[in-house]
């Protein structure tokens, strides 16, 4: 099975400022046959359903900001928020598509306003 | 409006049973593929299920193989989960999640859950 691991667990950005998250996947969920990555990125705010965000580790959802980036290929890769807002206090998990099941997620990151 | 809305979930004894069920609405159930995640108190998405559009596949987390069953009735839009042989450590929020299709399994839809909780 494919283990996600993120970094960091927690992180503190003041408003304004760039977060970082980051993924790495025990085995490579980049498809070489069609160049894509099988990774997602979802947030979850409190008391909410998660929420997808990105998928193909950097195709953005309908309606999420741009300020919201993927990036990254093969097993590591990296959620970046440009300029931190209130609204985007969450808890953030990146997810593998790449020959389910199983499907599995990474821990969390929980992402806070320092 | 798209949305789902999970049922079902309670205070159950160890061993026992629940049946979660899942009401859809906004988009078309009947080809879409569907799943169960839960969350225990304050920890990460688990994986627990996954059913076809028509029902033939179904696919199970190891950690409830043999215990749960995922199904669906397509002509009420509903998707179901059968739990039985109940244990403390399947306590979580039971969430269904519309999977965005048979090839590309992440989440494009979820529901707010329902709670399950298992003690004595």
């Amino acid at each position: 099975d494919i283990v996600m691991t993120q970094s960091p667990d927690s992180l503190a950005v003041s408003l304004g400022e760039r977060a970082t998250i980051n993924c790495k996947s025990s085995q490579s969920v980049l498809d070489t046959s069609y160049n894509k990555n099988y990774l997602a990125w979802y947030q979850q705010k409190p008391g909410q359903p998660p929420k997808l965000l990105i998928s193909w580790a950097s195709t953005r959802e309908s309606g999420v900001p741009d300020r919201f980036s993927g990036s990254g290929s093969g097993t590591d890769f990296t959620l970046t928020i440009s300029s931190l807002q209130a609204e985007d206090v969450a808890v953030y998990y990146c997810q593998h598509y790449n020959s389910p099941p199983p499907i599995t997620f990474g821990q969390g990151t929980r992402l806070e306003i320092k | 409006e798209v949305q789902m809305l999970e049922s079902g979930g309670g205070l159950v004894q160890p061993g026992g049973s629940l049946r979660l069920s899942c009401a859809a609405s906004g988009f078309t159930f009947s080809s879409s593929v569907m799943s169960w995640v839960r969350q225990a108190p304050g920890k990460g998405l688990e994986w627990v299920s996954v059913i076809s559009s028509s029902s033939a596949n179904t696919y199970y987390a190891d950690s409830v193989k043999g215990r749960f069953t995922i199904s669906r009735d397509n002509s009420q839009n509903t998707l179901f989960l059968q739990m039985n042989s109940l244990r403390a450590e399947d306590t979580a929020l039971y969430h269904c999640a519309k999977i965005y299709n048979n090839h590309y399994w992440y989440f494009d839809l979820w529901g707010r859950g329902t709670l399950v909780t298992v003690s004595s």
